[in-house]
């Protein structure tokens, strides 16, 4: 099945730093999603990105699909910025939208 | 995005025995899945969720530990049964809407073996 690496796995940053998230996948993708998981274990949905560029404030992604990475930009982190990044992909042909994640990005964020 | 819910939010159960999650979404959907999230690992596919059929398992999972349900679009319910401490993970239902190719998950279940 499709591979997924992310990189870093873990990031400390300072507050107000900018940061970048990579995802690198082995094969074509139908579908690509970053999620933030929260302490408290709840995924919230940040980008759905098979190609192409979004920004939604401080956040912004980029999936450049024939090269089959994708980037996860944070800028001015906060604190509530902290816990761990995925990367989860569709692989192409698979027929069954099933999502296979990365290992994550642990993010911690200090005053 | 589809409102999940499910219940119960966590647990803490004796190994040897079953539990019921309840997944539950407020609008139809076309596919819903299970995911586990063992302690500080990433999320796994347990199986889809298929309405009115069986469910369909991914390698690793059978159904008479994981047995699935799912009687209309908008509910399914996952087992854990025979517990033991290995068990112990977060367990998420997710749904993916015609048309949306884009999937949601639900708040989760922290479930603690001992």
């Amino acid at each position: 099945g499709i591979q997924v690496e992310q990189s870093p796995p873990d990031l400390i940053l300072q507050e107000g730093a900018n940061s970048t998230l990579r995802c690198n996948f082995s094969d074509s993708v139908n579908n690509l999603q970053w999620f933030h998981q929260n302490p408290w274990g709840q995924l919230i949905n940040l980008f759905y990105i098979p190609s192409g560029t979004k920004q939604n404030g401080r956040l912004s992604a980029t999936t450049v699909a024939t090269e089959r990475y994708s980037l996860l930009y944070i800028s001015s982190s906060q604190t509530t910025d902290s816990g761990v990044y995925f990367c989860a992909v569709e692989g192409r042909g698979a027929g069954s939208y099933q999502l296979t994640f990365g290992k994550g990005t642990k993010l911690s964020v200090i005053p | 995005s589809a409102v999940i819910s499910q219940k119960p939010s966590r647990d803490i159960c004796q190994r040897g025995t079953s539990l019921t999650i309840q997944c539950q979404v407020d609008s139809q959907v076309t596919m819903m899945f299970w995911y586990r999230q063992q302690p500080g690992q990433s999320l796994t596919l347990i199986a889809t969720a298929n309405q009115g059929s069986e469910a369909t398992y991914e390698s690793g999972f059978v159904i008479d530990k994981f047995p699935i349900s799912r009687p209309n679009l908008t509910f399914s319910t996952l087992t854990v049964s025979n517990m033991s401490p290995e068990d112990s993970s977060i367990y998420l239902c997710s749904v993916d809407r015609v048309n949306y190719n884009e999937q949601f998950f639900g708040p989760g279940t922290r479930l603690t073996v001992l």
